[in-house]
């Protein structure tokens, strides 16, 4: 079946990086947008960009411009998203989701992953 | 970018009462690309509707939603107790996409 398996919880200092991980099954990687979002604590989700594993576009958040990275590896059928910079505000679980297709309008979140808890603190 | 006002902010009914949530959107939403997620704590997001009234896969028809334009409806007849949770409706027609701030549906 169609699924997203996220990589595991991070434990990350202020100022350092995180490299969350989306493997992706079932379907044709390269065919379909990938998204990053998130839930901080206590918080509503929050939509941070997308990448095309066709092409190699991608979009994002203004808020994230400068500190995400969203990149692929389509011979492991792999998304991921590097984020750098952090802070507590970015302790939250990170949530990868498959829109449609690249070759079709927008379309919304059919396939999720199960999220990847991150956590910042000295 | 399109600001999502979801109105409740928490409803608290009994099993087999209806629900209704809404969303007002600030701009009109493109396509009608609204959806809407339900949320359970420590489980991922999982799409009910898209499209403002197509029914996602899996979902049983007492989810329904209507509107366009600006205003939004997600209504959920003959409640049952699982269908305790934080709902969030999104528009994905135009970047960023963005989410309501959620309504809380509490099940007595």
């Amino acid at each position: 079946q169609v699924q997203l398996v996220q990589s595991g919880a991070e434990v990350k200092k202020p100022g350092a990086s995180v490299k969350v991980s989306c493997k992706a099954s079932g379907y044709t990687f390269s065919a379909y947008y990938i998204h990053w979002l998130r839930q901080a604590p206590g918080q509503g989700l929050e939509w941070m960009g997308w990448v095309n594993p066709n092409n190699g576009g991608t979009d994002s958040a203004q808020k994230f411009q400068g500190r995400v990275t969203m990149t692929w590896d389509t011979s492991i059928n792999t998304a991921y998203m590097d984020l750098s910079g952090l802070t507590s505000d970015d302790t939250a679980v990170y949530l990868c989701a498959r829109a449609g297709s690249i070759a079709a309008p927008p379309d919304a979140f059919h396939i999720w992953g199960q999220g990847t808890m991150v956590t910042v603190f000295s | 970018e399109i600001v999502l006002t979801q109105s409740p902010g928490t409803l608290s009914l009994s099993p087999g009462e209806r629900a209704t949530l809404s969303c007002r959107a600030s701009q009109s939403v493109t396509r009608s690309d609204l959806a809407w997620y339900q949320k359970k704590p420590g489980q991922a997001p999982r799409l009910l509707i898209y499209g403002a009234s197509s029914r996602a896969t899996g979902i049983p028809d007492r989810f329904s939603g209507s509107g366009s334009g600006t205003d939004f409806t997600l209504t959920i007849s003959r409640l049952e107790p699982e269908d305790s949770a934080v709902y969030y409706c999104q528009q994905y027609g135009s970047s960023p996409r963005t989410f309501g701030q959620g309504t809380k549906l509490e099940i007595k």
